[in-house]
């Protein structure tokens, strides 16, 4: 099983500020199959990025994804007040695994 | 509208089983695998299992091997969850969601709102 490790657990941050994100894996993700979901409190996640880098249908671009093998970034350029939230990495590779999640609170 | 609806959630003795439904409409649903993934009340999410577009390739985490039987119904555009012998880690919201292509090795794009189970005595 693929254990992925997100840090920081919470970053706490201001509207408008960059937002860096990290998803790291214990061994090789195949082709870059990662992806990162965002969580608000009483809703489903939704998917924001899929193949490490490419942004699904409807997201802004403020949402970018980069990284391969076993080392994955989420940046949120300017934070939007509807960005604060959780987000978790998923790998797709084999079996799935979730990241633990990183929390996004306002400062 | 892509819509799914989980169903079948309730309160059940440890040991018990419970079966999970999950409704699906708005796209052609024996085009795509599909998933469960769970959440515990106040934790993250966890992938429980997956099913092929046709039920021929089935995968499941390691905490419910064994223990846990997904399936579907094309002809109902349903997908269902059949739990054994829950436990009282079991008890999580249970979130049905559709894979992006015909294997269940995909990432996912729709989510139900998912059916809460608790195991307790």
């Amino acid at each position: 099983e693929i254990v992925l490790t997100q840090s920081p657990g919470t970053l706490s941050l201001s509207p408008g500020e960059r937002a860096t994100l990290s998803c790291r894996a214990s061994q090789s993700v195949s082709s870059s199959y990662l992806a990162w979901y965002q969580q608000k409190p009483g809703q489903a996640p939704r998917l924001l990025i899929y193949g490490a880098s490419s942004r699904a249908t409807g997201i802004p671009d403020r949402f970018s994804g980069s990284g391969s093998g076993t080392d994955f970034t989420l940046t949120i350029s300017r934070l939007e007040p509807e960005d604060f939230a959780v987000y978790y990495c998923q790998q797709y590779g084999s079996s799935p695994t979730f990241g633990q999640g990183t929390k996004v609170e306002i400062k | 509208e892509v819509q799914l609806v989980e169903s079948g959630g309730g309160l059940v003795q440890p040991g018990r089983s419970l079966r999970l439904s999950c409704a699906a409409s708005g796209f052609t649903f024996d085009d795509y695998a599909m998933h469960w993934v769970r959440q515990a009340p106040g934790k993250g999410l966890e992938w429980v299992s997956g099913i092929s577009w046709n039920s021929g390739s089935i995968g499941y985490a390691d905490s419910v091997k064994g223990r846990f039987t997904i399936s579907r119904d094309n002809a109902k555009n349903s997908l269902y969850l059949q739990m054994n012998s829950l436990r009282a880690e079991d008890t999580a919201l249970y979130y049905c969601a559709k894979a992006v292509e015909m294997q269940w090795l995909s990432f996912v794009d729709v989510w139900g709102k998912g059916t809460t189970v608790t195991v307790s005595s």
